[in-house]
């Protein structure tokens, strides 16, 4: 079956570029996503990237996709107190409509 | 900007007990999904619903489960004879569409605690 792996967690300083890595097994993806869960807040949809695409930019937020190796990976750059939380992976696959996510990775920025 | 709305925040419930979880779907949104998440675990997938039936469901979702959306706004999940194991955090998601690419929106979530 369909399976995502995250790391449980991350500190990084202030100010310093985060990394957070996901892999993924099933070959018929279609779109990952990145999801972020404040505290006592629902799953909000950060970015997601196209499984045909490799690299998506938007403002501080990178994603990169090695479809060749199932690797996802989201860069925070200039890592701020407010980035703070938990990120999730997902991705969804051809024929069906439901998501598949990890574990979330819980990112502590350290002033 | 609309969103998810989920109650109770937080339920516990003796074993055995029956348990409705309420979830209120944004307005335009015509998919609905529930998902749970046990501690330290993945989030995993429970069901899907669209035009008042049951689209998927997983392994999970057993005959202790049910959804319905009673009054057409909100969308409930319950649970019969609940077990210790169903103690996780339960979230909604709706979407206006479906297909390859459909974003879900997430409500904060029902921790559900079993004793």
């Amino acid at each position: 079956g369909e399976d995502v792996e995250q790391s449980l967690f991350l500190s990084v300083r202030e100010g310093d570029s985060s990394v957070i890595n996901c892999t993924y097994t099933d070959s018929s993806s279609t779109y990952l996503y990145w999801y972020k869960q404040e505290p006592g807040a629902g799953l909000q949809l950060l970015t997601y990237i196209f499984s045909n695409m490799d690299m998506k930019q938007d403002q501080r937020l990178t994603v990169l996709l090695n479809k060749k190796d199932k690797h996802l990976s989201l860069r925070i750059a200039d890592t701020q107190t407010g980035d703070s939380a938990i990120y999730f992976c997902a991705e969804s696959i051809t024929g069906a409509n439901n998501l598949f996510f990890g574990t979330g990775t819980r990112l502590t920025v350290i002033p | 900007e609309p969103e998810v709305t989920q109650t109770p925040s937080h339920q516990v419930t003796q074993m055995g007990q029956e348990v409705i979880l309420r979830c209120v779907p944004i307005s335009n949104h015509l998919y609905f999904y529930w998902y749970r998440q046990i501690l330290g675990q993945k989030v995993e997938f429970l069901v899907s619903f669209y035009n008042n039936e049951i689209s998927e469901k997983s392994e999970i979702f057993d005959d202790r489960f049910s959804v319905e959306r009673p009054d057409g706004s909100n969308f409930t999940l319950k649970i019969r004879s609940t077990k210790l194991e169903d103690s996780a955090m339960y979230f909604c998601a709706t979407s206006r569409d479906r297909g390859s690419y459909n974003e879900q929106f997430f409500g904060p979530g029902t921790r559900l605690t079993v004793l």
